[in-house]
Order: structure tokens, then sequence, then C-alpha cells
């Protein structure tokens, strides 16, 4: 299994409408997790971290965090053509000496 | 500075070449760390450097790679006898602190011919 799993896409979602992303992860001791946005040819910026249970809302922007189904999610309200982009999942185990580990990322279309 | 600056933003070296990727971490960053990121794929972890010292080298791919942070600042990741197979966005990022936000630079691609 590997350590931060996505799936691959695309996900194809309707202007206006709610994208939502998904991300799994196998170390149980991880503490952090962060989801990074990927536009084509640039390098990852971080939209959201989340550290504890729950949801945690910014803006048009949601994470979801159950450490107990190791799950992480990410949703996306009122999508724009703009957030067109390949959705990275990202973990820091326990310690954080190792930096992140990362998926292979969601690519996500918004269909005008 | 402002963010992280990566420098060549675009190198392409001829098979066997050596090849120097220079990064200037976001000031006040102690933590700085490489990635690197081949088509498709989401970055693959090579090292994690806490001020001078190497607190993770366990993702370098081969004795080819090495890189250096001799002032607690600036890094530079080295490529030996480059091979085909290391051509990728080579990513550099940093934090204020191992385990912190961290930020990204906008990599270096690599084109090894």
């Amino acid at each position: 299994q590997k350590e931060v799993e996505q799936n691959s896409g695309p996900l194809s979602v309707p202007e206006g409408a709610i994208a939502s992303l998904n991300c799994t992860y196998s170390d149980r001791v991880s503490q952090s997790f962060f989801w990074y946005r990927q536009y084509s040819g640039k390098s990852p910026e971080l939209i959201m971290s989340i550290y504890s249970n729950g949801d945690k809302e910014d803006g048009r922007f949601t994470a979801q965090l159950n450490k107990a189904s190791q799950y992480v999610s990410l949703l996306i309200r009122d999508s724009q053509p703009s957030d067109s982009a390949t959705y990275l999942c990202a973990v820091i185990k326990g310690g954080g000496a190792d930096g992140l580990t990362f998926g292979k990322g969601t690519h996500l279309i918004i269909q005008p | 500075g402002a963010g992280v600056s990566q420098t060549p933003s675009n190198k392409v070296t001829e098979k066997g070449k050596y090849v120097e990727l220079r990064c200037d971490p976001i000031s006040g960053h102690t933590a700085l760390y490489w990635y690197r990121q081949s088509l498709g794929q989401g970055p693959e972890f090579l090292i994690y450097f806490q001020g001078t010292g190497a607190a993770d080298d366990s993702g370098l791919p081969n004795d080819r790679f090495f890189a250096v942070r001799p002032e607690g600042s600036v890094s530079t990741l080295k490529i030996q006898r480059t091979e085909r197979g290391d051509s990728a966005v080579y990513l550099c990022a940093s934090s204020r602190a191992g385990g912190d936000t961290i930020y990204f630079g906008e990599g270096s691609w690599l084109t090894v011919v």
C-alpha cells in the first residue's frame, strides 16, 4: 500500500458544483495534513492545512480529516474554471523530520 | 527573500555531465527540503536539512546525488554523471522549522539528453 493514495482522475465537475477530492494515508502516526494545488508547469501552492479531526473551512474550500479512517478530503464549493488543476494531498508523519509525503495528485477539470 | 528562489529555472545537459542546482530559502527558514517531480507524479522527497546538517537524506536515489547547505541558508543539489532518467523538475522548499508549513520554489527543470 502506498503511503498516500489519491485517485489520479481526471475528475470532471460542472462549473458551480461541488468538487470532492479524496485521499487516504497508511501511517497511523501521521499528524499534519495538507492540500496543495498545482497548475501545469508550476510548483505546488498550499491551499489548506488540517491537524485535528473534523472540518476546517477557508472561503470556498473545506478540508475534512478522519484519523480513525485515515482519510482526508477537500471540498471546493462553487467550482470555477480557474480551479482546474492537480490537487496534491500531503502528510507529515510523526516528528516531522522527513517533511511531506505526497500522493500522486488528482487532476480536476471544471467544465464551463 | 520573499519566496524560495531556485536557479537555474531550466537546465539542459548531456548524459554523463555534472549538474548543480541552487536553492535560496525564505529568509529565516531553518528547514530546507529538496523534492523531485516527474510527469504525472507527486513530488518525491529527496533530502531535508535542519540548519547546516542533513537531518534525513533517505530519499536520495543513489550516490550520484549529493546536497549541501554549508551556512544554513542556500543549498546546492549536485548530480554527478547525469542519466536520462534524472530528467525531472527539482523542487526546493523551506519552512520555519521542521514540521511547519512548507513553501515551494518554482523548481529547476532538468533535461538530460
